[in-house]
């Protein structure tokens, strides 16, 4: 039940574009994405429902392909304060438990 | 507005000790979640409550146990303690489901 995320780790030079996947073998009923800092506590970056909508946060966005039970995390021109891990989480219903992924380490070098 | 707090956040704990860990949500947040963290594994669901009720629960024995008071303060007791239990231990709270869940600091529990 545990959402597959992809890459496992990935660094980056400032200024250059990631994106981290998240797919899931059960349907989901959203997707919910978090970013942590080493030695913090996970941040909420976006929540995405069912309908195939694309959010964004400054320069993070997300999709979300309910059809195909993905959703892919995007960077754009990668800032120093990108690095951390990216987790994905994926409720199967409105007050299912929400399972995260094992995390993609995101480093970005200057 | 106060963020979650969790205490104690450091602990440390020997082999068939129990320990409780206690999480005060923000306030007006009536959904209370714990995960347990460890290098490699991410963040491992354990339960969550909404109002006094235990909602969902993972796949955690039966040695790790919670509840939730009316004031949505949460504990989580683990009884006897294994050398795997050593982890970090999040809890969140949010307003309910499908919203976004606030972390605090995490309680390190190290047992020997």
């Amino acid at each position: 039940q545990q959402p597959v995320q992809s890459p496992q780790a990935v660094i980056l030079r400032e200024g250059e574009d990631a994106v981290i996947n998240c797919s899931s073998s059960k349907a989901l009923y959203s997707v919910h994405w978090y970013r942590q800092k080493h030695g913090e506590a996970p941040v909420f970056l976006m929540i995405l429902l069912k309908g195939g909508e694309q959010k964004g946060h400054e320069k993070i966005s997300a999709s979300f392909n309910e059809k195909k039970q993905q959703s892919s995390l995007y960077l754009t021109a990668s800032q120093l304060s990108y690095s951390g891990t990216y987790f994905c989480g994926t409720p199967r219903g409105r007050d299912d438990k929400i399972i995260f992924g094992k995390g993609t380490r995101l480093h970005i070098l200057p | 507005k106060a963020g979650v707090t969790q205490t104690p956040r450091y602990l440390i704990k020997t082999r068939g000790q129990q320990v409780t860990l206690s999480c005060s949500p923000i306030s007006g947040h009536r959904s209370v979640s714990w995960y347990q963290q460890t290098p490699g594994q991410g963040l491992q669901f354990l339960f969550e409550y909404f109002s006094e009720t235990q909602r969902n629960k993972g796949n955690f024995p039966g040695r790790f146990s919670g509840r939730q008071f009316s004031n949505s303060r949460s504990e989580m007791n683990v009884s006897t303690l294994e050398l795997g239990d050593s982890a970090l231990y999040l809890c969140a709270s949010s307003l309910d489901t499908p919203y976004e869940q606030y972390f605090g600091p995490g309680t390190r529990l190290t047992v020997t």
